[in-house]
């Protein structure tokens, strides 16, 4: 079975544009969680979303939103980007909502000039 | 959620086994503690969770005393591929949590050859 994947890789944007991240957690995983990842940092958390609900929001302004597909992938949008926004995001992929085993991807490590 | 502490970074030799101490003094009776490992530009990955005593697994031990307020992560015979950095969490019990971990900075652990 295919691990966590994320898209893209790599991003660059320029301030005040917005830009769209992808996930799609394992096979049979209902849940998938946003976190951002700062250099130096660990990973602080973002959103929860499971069977396409939010679940948990962590101290985010609202220029960050999400969603979940029918098809449990998700995607997270970040509007009028900061040179702060410019992080690691990294997707995890939950059995359900309430398991605190969670599978990481790669991340997208996204750069804002 | 309880915070943790644990140290910023230690260095160690290959062939060594490595200890991290967590300190988590306000931890409550249904937290569970988890350590997850992190390698550069790659998302964590869960190690070992625990709850009380001691548990083993094929990557390493966790050691938690009686009064839970503090836990050991032995690392055995250490390579220069255990080179990351791991981090200490204290997450509730599978049946409450939110998909929600919050991250510390973590011990950054380097092996020399």
């Amino acid at each position: 079975d295919a691990g966590v994947t994320q898209s893209p890789t790599h991003l660059i944007k320029t301030r005040g544009q917005h830009v769209t991240l992808r996930c799609s957690p394992i096979s049979g995983h209902k849940s998938v969680s946003w976190y951002q990842q700062v250099l130096g940092q660990g990973p602080q958390f973002i959103f929860q979303y499971y069977e396409k609900e939010e679940r948990g929001r962590g101290n985010f302004p609202d220029r960050f939103s999400a969603r979940q597909f029918p098809n449990y992938s998700s995607e997270l949008n970040v509007n009028a980007l900061l040179l702060g926004d410019s992080a690691l995001y990294l997707c995890a992929s939950l059995l359900t909502s309430s398991y605190n085993e969670q599978f990481f991807g790669p991340g997208t490590r996204l750069t804002v000039l | 959620l309880a915070k943790t502490t644990q140290p910023i970074s230690m260095d160690s030799y290959e062939g060594q086994e490595v200890n991290i101490t967590c300190s988590h003094n306000n931890i409550a009776t249904n937290d569970y503690i988890t350590w997850y490992q992190q390698f550069p530009s790659q998302g964590p990955r869960f190690i070992i969770q625990g709850y009380k005593t001691k548990v083993t697994n094929e990557v390493a031990s966790l050691f938690i005393p009686a009064d839970r307020k503090s836990s050991t992560l032995s690392l055995p015979r250490v390579s220069l591929s255990d080179t990351a950095v791991y981090y200490c969490l204290v997450v509730l019990d599978r049946s409450s949590n939110t998909g929600k971990l919050i991250f510390g900075q973590g011990t950054t652990l380097q092996v020399k050859p």
